[in-house]
């Protein structure tokens, strides 16, 4: 079946400049997690939506990053006035509502501020 | 907060030979580690995951172990091919409600010479 699918697979854009990357989960699962990871790094969560609704977003970097959900399904994460230190791959990952039930990813989006 | 720690950061080993990675969290409520292996450019792929109610867990070629009371689990490889190169994470994750935060490992690149 279809797994996660995230857009673009590349950005890259100048100093400044806002980006909007895109997340569409797996069907059915109403999880989704956004995280962050920098080059030879882990993984750094971001935000975690619950359905619609974010109960959890304090793994955003600053206020220039945002994200909403909608319909219950796709995801975008803004980041405004981009910076160089924002260069990183964005990882999004879905799972089945309830406890400790596995986090499936996406392949990302590598973001390269120039 | 969680904090985990892995360790090595880089193996090499030898096709049929057994590779070992392990890992330490630090907060005792703590309940489910799963492994995610990633290749490059791709997203990491859960491999397979354990429940603190669990001491081991095999697939296979693929095994978890879990001392719950040192807190450090470990991944074991045995006869390992080339395709088994790439890199790993573990993760730990303390919430018992349908939120599942998962904190990563600085990750182990392993590779397997044929």
């Amino acid at each position: 079946g279809a797994g996660v699918s995230q857009s673009p697979s590349n950005k890259v854009t100048e100093k400044g400049k806002d980006v909007e990357l895109r997340c569409d989960p797996i069907s059915g699962h109403t999880a989704l997690y956004w995280y962050r990871q920098s080059l030879g790094q882990g993984l750094e969560f971001l935000i975690y939506f619950q359905g619609n609704s974010a109960p959890d977003k304090s793994g955003l970097p600053s206020d220039r990053f945002s994200a909403e959900r909608t319909g219950g399904s796709v995801s975008t994460l803004t980041i405004q006035r981009t910076q160089q230190e924002d260069s990183a791959v964005y990882l999004c990952a879905s799972s089945q509502q309830g406890a400790n039930q596995p986090q499936h990813f996406g392949d990302g989006t590598r973001l390269s501020i120039l | 907060g969680e904090n985990v720690e892995q360790h090595p950061s880089t193996l090499s080993v030898q096709e049929g030979d057994s590779a070992v990675i392990k890992c330490t969290y630090s907060d005792s409520a703590s309940n489910y580690f799963p492994w995610y292996k990633q290749e490059l450019g791709k997203g990491p792929q859960l491999i397979i995951d354990i429940r603190s109610n669990v001491g081991e867990k095999k697939d296979q070629r693929i095994a978890v172990t879990l001392n719950k009371t040192a807190k450090h689990f470990s991944l074991h490889i045995t006869e390992t091919q080339p395709e088994d190169s790439a890199v790993y994470f573990c993760a730990a994750s303390d919430r018992n409600t349908g939120f599942q935060k998962l904190v990563f490992g600085t990750g182990t690149r392993l590779l397997v010479s044929p």
